[in-house]
């Protein structure tokens, strides 16, 4: 079955330091992956897209990721995170053709300062 | 546009009654999705429909789900009888062919 996997539940970090944020994705031929942030009391938000072309993607608040076929991995990574980055952080995948998105089961990025 | 809307935005019931939660996604959308949000579960998937149509339910927790799309513009998850357990957030989100999903706010509900 096609599983998006996130191995940490919670990361504590101090202010300016940086982080990633690890996501696992199950093998298929073709494959769709994102990450979405979640802010308190509402709902997801899309980050960064990976669809074809350049493995590193960059996107919004100074996040980017990594697709590694190899590895079949797709972390997150910031530089230096801001107090403002505390949310859940949830990766996804879509798989082949189809609508059907798979999420992972998040990881609370806790910046402290 | 405004956005995927979900209403309410909390409901509190007693076990036993019918609940209803409505989604209107963003228009042009042709695809439409029902997730549950649990601190035991995570963001799991119930259904999801492609041009009003049902395409894969295989996440709806038993019958006492239902959903419905009767146009592109409105869908409704209804539980009844409602149970304690079903409490979580409902969250509806939209997308376009293969493009990102748009959430709406969330439903949360509470079963007592």
């Amino acid at each position: 079955a096609q599983s998006v996997t996130q191995l940490d539940s919670q990361v504590p970090v101090f202010e300016e330091a940086p982080v990633e944020l690890r996501c696992n994705y199950s093998s298929s031929v073709s494959v769709y992956l994102f990450w979405y942030v979640q802010y308190p009391n509402q709902g997801l938000q899309l980050l960064l897209k990976y669809l074809s072309g350049s493995t590193l993607v960059k996107g919004i608040n100074g996040f980017e990721a990594e697709f590694n076929k190899s590895q079949t991995s797709f972390h997150l990574r910031k530089p230096s995170v801001h107090i403002s980055d505390t949310a859940e952080y949830f990766c996804a995948a879509r798989y082949g053709g189809y609508q059907k998105v798979t999420f992972g089961t998040g990881t609370k990025l806790q910046v402290i300062p | 546009d405004a956005g995927v809307i979900q209403s309410p935005r909390h409901e509190v019931t007693e076990m036993g009654q019918e609940v209803t939660l409505r989604c209107k996604p963003i228009s042009g959308h042709n695809s439409l999705f029902w997730y549950r949000q649990t601190m035991m579960r995570g963001l799991e998937l119930l259904i999801y429909f492609n041009n009003n149509v049902p395409i894969d339910d295989s996440g709806m927790p038993e019958d006492r789900f239902s959903a419905k799309m009767p146009n592109a513009s409105f869908s409704t998850l209804k539980i009844q009888p409602s149970e304690p357990r079903d409490s979580a957030v409902y969250f509806c989100a939209s997308s376009f062919e293969n493009e990102k999903l748009f959430f709406g706010s969330g439903t949360q509900l509470s079963v007592l």
